[in-house]
Order: structure tokens, then sequence, then C-alpha cells
């Protein structure tokens, strides 16, 4: 089943302790994205990839670090979380995002993190 | 950052009905406006990819149309069912840009 699969679904953690949502599609898409969802926020971009070993700020990248270097995994680390990092946070995968083709973003099941 | 807008931000629908909603965004420098829907404790599902002004797209009982020129987009459910309860959320992307910028969603609850 084509799908993006995020881990761990709910994470309970305590403030600087340094800590990895993982990641993975299994669509071979070359696009993947991160986002964060607050309250009468919406859903801002973290961070994205448009491929292996490139990686990019979204609109609110602060506090988040990123890497590539698969095609199929693109992991979110908190190197040191705050209690303003407390969110629902999904990883999204998409092929072709800047051509007509595209058919729009896979979304993982999200993780809910909260940090006291 | 982008400003992606949505309206209304809820709206209770009663079984049958028919109903629509907005996008608005940004009308210079288009490349294409998304649709997902979004059932509670799941995952944002893509309904529609926009991308030509003029642009009308169909799944089943939902349509939506596109606006470039003057910004913005439509959502229609025709014959609401419980079953369409969700929250839709659009999403532009800007001529050159890689990314989606997000409106804040419309919540719909359909009764019976």
């Amino acid at each position: 089943e084509a799908q993006v699969t995020q881990n761990p679904r709910y994470l309970i953690t305590v403030t600087g302790k340094k800590l990895t949502v993982t990641c993975s599609q299994n669509m071979n898409h070359e696009y993947m994205s991160w986002y964060r969802q607050d309250p009468g926020l919406g859903l801002r971009q973290i961070y994205y990839s448009m491929n292996v070993e490139v990686t990019d700020k979204g609109d609110v990248p602060e506090g988040y670090k990123v890497s590539r270097k698969e095609k199929r995994n693109f992991p979110l680390i908190l190197e040191s979380p705050s209690p303003n990092q407390t969110s629902l946070y999904f990883c999204a995968s998409s092929s072709h995002v800047n051509r007509i083709t595209n058919y729009g973003y896979t979304f993982g099941s999200g993780t809910r993190l909260t940090v006291v | 950052i982008l400003n992606v807008e949505q309206s209304p931000q809820s709206l209770h629908v009663q079984e049958g009905d028919s109903t629509n909603f907005t996008c608005s965004f940004p009308s210079s420098n288009f490349y294409a406006l998304h649709w997902y829907r979004w059932e509670t404790a799941k995952s944002p599902e893509a309904l529609f990819v926009m991308t030509l002004n003029g642009d009308e797209k169909k799944k089943g009982r939902i349509s939506a149309t596109l606006n470039t020129k003057e910004g913005y987009s439509y959502l229609y459910i025709k014959g609401s069912q419980p079953e369409d309860s969700a929250t839709y959320l659009c999403a532009f992307m800007r001529g050159g840009g890689n990314k989606l910028t997000f409106g804040t969603g419309t919540q719909l609850k359909v009764e019976l």
C-alpha cells in the first residue's frame, strides 16, 4: 500500500531532551515536507526537501533540523525541544511537486508532540 | 508569508443540503491550487489539484472551480451526507515556488 509512515504517533517529552520524529514513504517521491498544525493557524511548513541531500527552510524552521540522506526517509529532529513546539506534526510527500502532473500531497498519520 | 484565506470558518448543514465554500489566494504569480479533505483523527487527503484559470474538477458529489485572475476557488458539495463532515483545506502554490501554503480550513458538519 502506498503510504507515508510517521513514528511515533504520540510523544510526551521534557524540555531540552533531543528527539527525532521519523517519516518514511514507499512511493519513490522526490518531494517531502514537514508541517505543524496549531489551532487557528492552519498547517505551517517547517522544512521541505526537493530530493536527496536537498533541503530548505519553510515558514517556521526555528528549533528544527531535517536530513534527507535517502529518498524514502525525511526525519524531523528537535535538538532541544521547548513547550512552544507542542503541536501536531505531519510529514507529507509528493511526486513532481512543481509540475502540472502533480496529484497532491500524501500525508502521514501525524505525530502529536507534547513538550513539558 | 503568503495569505490564503478560507470562508466560512465552519458550517453546519442538514443532510441533503448543497453547500459551498471559498478559498482566496494571491492573484499574481499563480501556479497551482490544491483542495484537501481532512477527517477528524485522520490525515488530509488530496481532492483536487487545479492549475488553469477556469478549471473545473469533479469527484462524485464534490466539485471545484478556479479563478486565478481574481484569486479565488470554490468547493461545492451537492446533497451533503454525514460522511462529508470534515475540514476542507485549500493550499496555494506560487510560480517558481516549491511549497504549498495552506489556509486554515472550513469545518463542515452535516447533520441528519
